[in-house]
């Protein structure tokens, strides 16, 4: 099947640590993107990348990294410059990185969520 | 503005009502206006789109109202089931570079 694959399901962090989450895609689309989800503030976009080796800052890049080094991977590093890393974290793909409006329909992974002790 | 805001941010509707849910933009811009529904645990999927060259669209039970002058949609879940229970979220984007703007979110209770 393919889709996309998020891991850990759960992690747990200690202050001052940075964690890595891992995110996977067999959809061989070409843009892949970071978002974070927190209790009334809906999907805010971290970081998201069109091409291999290429990403933006989204939204809230602050204390987050990323790298693209394969189109199937797009790794999110959460650094201990995040002042509240608590959250639940998305990863999602889609196969175009422009084009008409509509034509890129965003598929997420289960989602990662991080706790910070 | 890039901001979408979403309305109401919790609702309850008895098995079989009508469940409404509603959106706003002020980015004259957007011309992409995606639902995307959540599941527990689970990240979120595509449920129904429109353009703003319609103001209807309808899949199934899903339909969603768009009012392109007062720059609102809205997502309408006729016959609602226990099996909607979800959390739904609205986007908005423009041409281009398909960068979504998600609304805040609501978490919907179709009690049985």
């Amino acid at each position: 099947d393919g889709g996309i694959t998020q891991s850990p399901k759960y992690l747990f962090r200690k202050e001052g640590q940075n964690v890595t989450l891992s995110c996977e895609q067999n959809l061989n689309h070409d843009a892949m993107y970071w978002y974070r989800q927190d209790p009334g503030q809906g999907l805010r976009l971290i970081y998201y990348s069109q091409i291999v080796n290429d990403f933006q800052k989204g939204d809230i890049a602050e204390g987050y990294s990323v790298s693209r080094e394969k189109k199937e991977s797009f790794p999110l590093t959460v650094t201990s410059a995040q002042k509240n890393p608590t959250a639940f974290y998305l990863c999602a793909s889609s196969p175009r990185t422009g084009g008409l409006s509509g034509a890129n329909v965003l598929t997420f992974g289960a989602g990662s969520r991080l706790t910070v002790l | 503005q890039q901001q979408v805001k979403q309305s109401p941010q919790s609702l309850i509707v008895q098995k079989g009502g009508i469940s409404i849910i509603n959106c706003a933009y002020e980015n004259t811009a957007f011309d992409y206006f995606p639902w995307y529904q959540q599941f527990p645990g689970k990240g979120p999927a595509l449920l129904i789109a429109i353009r703003p060259d319609v103001s209807e669209k309808k899949e199934g039970r899903f339909t969603i109202s768009f009012n392109k002058s007062a720059k609102q949609f809205s997502l309408h879940i006729m016959d609602s089931q226990p099996g909607d229970s979800a959390t739904y979220f609205c986007a908005a984007s423009r041409g281009g570079f398909q960068k979504l703007v998600f609304g805040t979110g609501t978490r919907l209770l179709v009690s049985p």
